[in-house]
């Protein structure tokens, strides 16, 4: 089963951040937070990772709070295109092991 | 670089044939999974496998599933004597070998769509 807890669906007007919530209260001290994205019918898409530090790239920015129990993923100025299932995951990034997703939050852009 | 190449993207099949999916990992990719997507749901695990290796196939079906990823050529996700309940998509990611730096990312293939008629 997967150890994180999203929010179903999600709207966002075009050109405000998007901030998509996660809840992971088991985490442990060796897991990563990643997020991925699936846009309709295609493969998912890796979008960025962390594990105690905020951390950005030209796709988006990752908030982990200090507990480390959640974490915000932050689209900053989101376009159509960002139409997509979103999904939240927890592992240890040397791990030999399988990724668990979960149902992941539907996020509609709307015009 | 390509990236993960899967084929078929498209495979039609009747009941009771086989079919055969395909997937070329990344170069230099040493590690392949197998996902399963049934329409309007999420991404199911169904096998993870390392050049000659099975991993963890906790996920499979008990029968008519089988995956392999062979030393040359790529990994082959076989399910024979379909049935309509097959139907779905099916994903392939890899990732390279665990070393030092890896960054435990998986890079997706677009997927092969089989139908069952």
């Amino acid at each position: 089963d997967a150890k994180t807890t999203q929010p179903p669906s999600m709207d966002c007007a075009e050109g405000r951040a998007a901030n998509l919530p996660c809840n992971h209260s088991t985490i442990s001290g060796n897991e990563y937070v990643y997020w991925y994205r699936q846009i309709h019918s295609q493969g998912p898409q890796y979008i960025i990772h962390g594990l105690k530090n905020n951390e950005t790239n030209e796709m988006a920015s990752l908030i982990i709070t200090e507990d480390r129990k959640s974490s915000t993923l932050i689209l900053p100025h989101a376009t159509l295109r960002d139409t997509a299932v979103y999904y939240c995951i927890v592992r240890e990034a040397n791990r030999d092991d399988k990724i668990i997703f979960g149902k992941g939050t539907r996020l509609h852009i709307l015009p | 670089n390509a990236g993960v190449m899967q084929n078929p993207r498209h495979l039609v099949r009747r009941r009771g044939q086989e079919a055969r999916l395909r997937c070329s990992p990344m170069k230099g990719h040493s590690h392949v999974y197998w996902y399963r997507q049934l329409p309007e749901e999420g991404l199911k695990f169904m096998v993870y496998l390392q050049k000659e290796n099975i991993i963890d196939e906790s996920g499979m079906p008990k029968e008519r599933f089988s995956a392999e990823f062979p030393k040359e050529g790529p990994s082959i996700l076989r399910i024979q004597q379909v049935v309509r309940g097959d139907s779905a998509a099916y994903f392939c990611a890899s990732s390279p070998p665990r070393q030092r730096g890896f960054t435990g990312e998986l890079f997706f293939g677009e997927g092969s769509r089989l139908t069952v008629l």
